[in-house]
């Protein structure tokens, strides 16, 4: 069984460009969740979706957001990027929200901002 | 909403000695406590959890304990090797609760010497 796959794995923008990251959840997974990893903050949450719909949001601004699809694929997206944004995005998923369904991560897409 | 300290930030220890990393949490509806290992380039994996109507849970070398009066719970590598070399993190969620996403602490660097 495929793992959480993330793409693109690496990818160097600019400031005030936008940029979109997309994950792939374990087969049957319906639950995925965004988050950030800085060498500072370590993992912060942004967005955890489930069927479609935005279940819960973390502390992030508006630039960032996010999307599932119906066939629980998701996106993120973020806008007028920042050199702070330089971080490791990622992506994990589980069968569903709630106790006892494990979370898996994927690799992630590391995002440089210059 | 949640938070979680996790302490110390860096721990090094010698290989065949115990590992304590603790974590206090602030919510104290918080029910499900995950702890991810994460190795040099690549993805956080699940290594441990423990549930709320549980104190102690023990998985061959690893152990985690959970105190709810305190709001503290604490992982435990025993007879540690240099492949236990790694950051682990430590996390809370209210499952069932509107915040059920985990909330991480902000890692702690293990390093075992040969």
């Amino acid at each position: 069984k495929a793992g959480v796959t993330q793409t693109p794995r690496y990818l160097i923008k600019t400031r005030g460009q936008q940029v979109t990251l997309s994950c792939s959840p374990i087969s049957g997974h319906r639950s995925v969740s965004w988050y950030q990893q800085t060498p500072g903050q370590g993992l912060q949450f942004l967005f955890e979706y489930f069927s479609e719909t935005q279940r819960n949001k973390g502390n992030f601004p508006g630039r960032f957001s996010g999307r599932q699809f119906s066939n629980s694929r998701s996106e993120m997206n973020v806008s007028t990027l920042e050199l702070g944004d330089s971080a490791l995005y990622l992506c994990a998923s589980s069968l569903a929200p709630g106790e006892g369904n494990t979370i898996y991560f994927g690799e992630g897409s590391w995002l440089t901002v210059v | 909403g949640e938070n979680v300290e996790q302490h110390p930030s860096t721990l090094s220890v010698q290989e065949g000695d115990s590992a304590v990393i603790k974590c206090t949490y602030s919510d104290s509806a918080s029910n499900y406590f995950p702890w991810y290992k994460q190795e040099l380039g690549k993805r956080p994996q699940l290594i441990i959890d423990i549930r709320s109507n549980v104190g102690e849970k023990k998985d061959q070398r690893i152990a985690v304990t959970l105190n709810k009066t305190a709001k503290h719970f604490s992982l435990h590598i025993t007879e540690t090797q240099p492949e236990d070399s790694a950051v682990y993190f430590c996390a809370a969620s209210n499952y069932g609760g509107s915040q059920g996403n985990l909330i991480f602490g902000k890692g702690t660097k293990l390093s075992v010497k040969p």
